[in-house]
């Protein structure tokens, strides 16, 4: 399969531990997003990367949350401290850019996303 | 990027035509819309997107009146696999433009 892949695919942890997520997008992909989606709602942005650096951060993105794409390919999300209201689905999804501007036509392709529980 | 309204269910009978509305109408000229779906506990999958034609693919049709004001998502045949969230999403174009803005998008019930 050569899909977008995260790990883990849920994790439960108690408040106040760190968590680390792990997204492997599609290999030939430069660009990587980052989502979060709580029950009932479509999901939000968080952040996204186009090769390794970090070209755009929501504000939803706490300073207890960091995101790396060290090499341009995997990337990892982290949580500090967690909350009981990081409990949330957290999506990865990626697409690729090719040359100059055109038309809008980089579809993203989301992974399955990791369920975090923060009991 | 423009706001979008959808209704937040509809019902369908497999094998018949879903037709998914979705009104746009502060889109400005360069935004394109998108649609995706989303299956129960999967993330959510592109369908098709256009700016101002009609488009078709192997998934679906998107309709897109000639004021650019509202748009129609048309799954030909539905099937019981159809069931699931659908969005509508307007963004712009141009290579600053990364994120989608998602909504709460159309729950689509196909029943046998």
């Amino acid at each position: 399969d050569t899909g977008v892949s995260q790990d883990p695919r849920h994790k439960i942890t108690k408040r106040g531990q760190n968590v680390t997520f792990r997204c492997d997008p599609i290999s030939e992909h430069n660009r990587l997003y980052w989502y979060r989606q709580t029950l009932g709602q479509g999901p939000e942005f968080l952040t996204y990367f186009q090769n390794e650096a970090q070209l755009e951060k929501s504000r939803l993105l706490s300073d207890r949350f960091s995101a790396e794409r060290p090499k341009g390919s995997f990337s990892t999300l982290e949580i500090q401290r967690t909350e009981q209201g990081d409990s949330a689905m957290y999506l990865c999804a990626s697409s690729f850019k090719e040359g100059p501007v055109r038309a809008a036509s980089y579809e993203q392709y989301f992974g399955p996303g990791t369920r975090l529980t923060v009991t | 990027d423009a706001k979008t309204t959808q209704p937040p269910s509809m019902d369908c009978a497999e094998g018949r035509a879903a037709n998914l509305p979705c009104n746009h109408s502060t889109i400005s000229g360069n935004e394109y819309v998108y649609w995706y779906r989303q299956i129960h506990s999967q993330g959510p999958q592109y369908i098709i997107h256009g700016l101002k034609n009609n488009e078709t693919n192997e998934m679906a049709s998107l309709i897109i009146t000639e004021d650019r004001k509202s748009s129609t998502l048309i799954l030909p045949h539905a099937t019981l696999r159809d069931t699931a969230v659908y969005y509508c999403i307007v963004r712009a174009g141009g290579t600053s433009y990364g994120k989608l803005t998602f909504g709460q998008g159309t729950i689509l019930t196909v029943h046998p």
